[in-house]
């Protein structure tokens, strides 16, 4: 499949900061760009996805943007909290989700 | 709904052994889709099933194989275990084939080959 990349590996912020987490791609034919969360031994959990019609959405603490041009997509999530502390993984999909390598979170009170 | 589930949670085989891992998708989904995630490899894909049929393929040896039955539920078998086929096998169901179907997962079957 097509790579994604995704920056940075680790991430610490503390409670109320922000984290922003980064990804490109080379499939310029990706319309379809999915977030997940996986805590420490669950599934990977949606949390917000975005579709190349648009470039930007939100969902309360959550958004993501969308850059085709260029062929990056961020995550930002604002005023962390400690239950946010999990691995995200980035995904564009092509024939298949090709994911990126994910994102360890730690926010720390 | 239901959520995705997956079947045995916990397996434990021995080299050269063969494995049968089962996935029941979200009511209504006809799609499922296999990945095997490592630390080292993060979450790759194996394949995908629509309508009993594979629709695509990842990049994994003949040794992994999987099927799907008329109600949408999902097998993959894993033949000639390898110490390297310790993983967790996640399925994840769609609605539909397609690149904008949204895919959710199943908790995963943690296999350890000794």
């Amino acid at each position: 499949g097509e790579n994604v990349e995704q920056h940075p590996s680790t991430l610490s912020v503390q409670e109320g900061d922000s984290a922003v987490i980064k990804c490109t791609y080379s499939d310029s034919a990706s319309n379809y760009f999915p977030w997940y969360k996986q805590e420490l031994g669950k599934r990977p959990q949606l949390i917000i996805d975005i579709r190349s019609n648009v470039g930007e959405k939100k969902d309360q603490r959550i958004a993501v943007t969308l850059n085709k041009t260029a062929k990056h997509f961020s995550l930002h999530i604002t005023e962390t909290q400690p239950e946010d502390s999990a691995v995200y993984f980035c995904a564009e999909s092509g024939y298949a989700l090709n994911f990126g390598k994910g994102t360890s979170l730690l926010v720390t009170p | 709904k239901a959520g995705v589930t997956q079947t045995p949670r916990y397996l434990i085989k021995t080299r050269g052994q063969q494995v049968t891992l089962s996935c029941s998708p979200i009511s209504g989904h006809r799609s499922v889709s296999w990945y095997q995630q490592t630390p080292g490899q993060g979450l790759q894909f194996l394949f995908e099933y629509f309508s009993e049929t594979q629709r695509n393929k990842g990049n994994f040896p003949g040794r992994f194989s999987g099927r799907q039955f008329s109600n949408s539920r999902s097998e993959m078998n894993v033949s000639t275990l390898e110490l390297g086929d310790s993983a967790l096998y996640l399925c994840a169901s769609s609605k539909g084939t397609g690149k904008e179907e949204t895919q959710y997962f199943g908790p995963g079957t943690r296999l350890l080959v000794l």
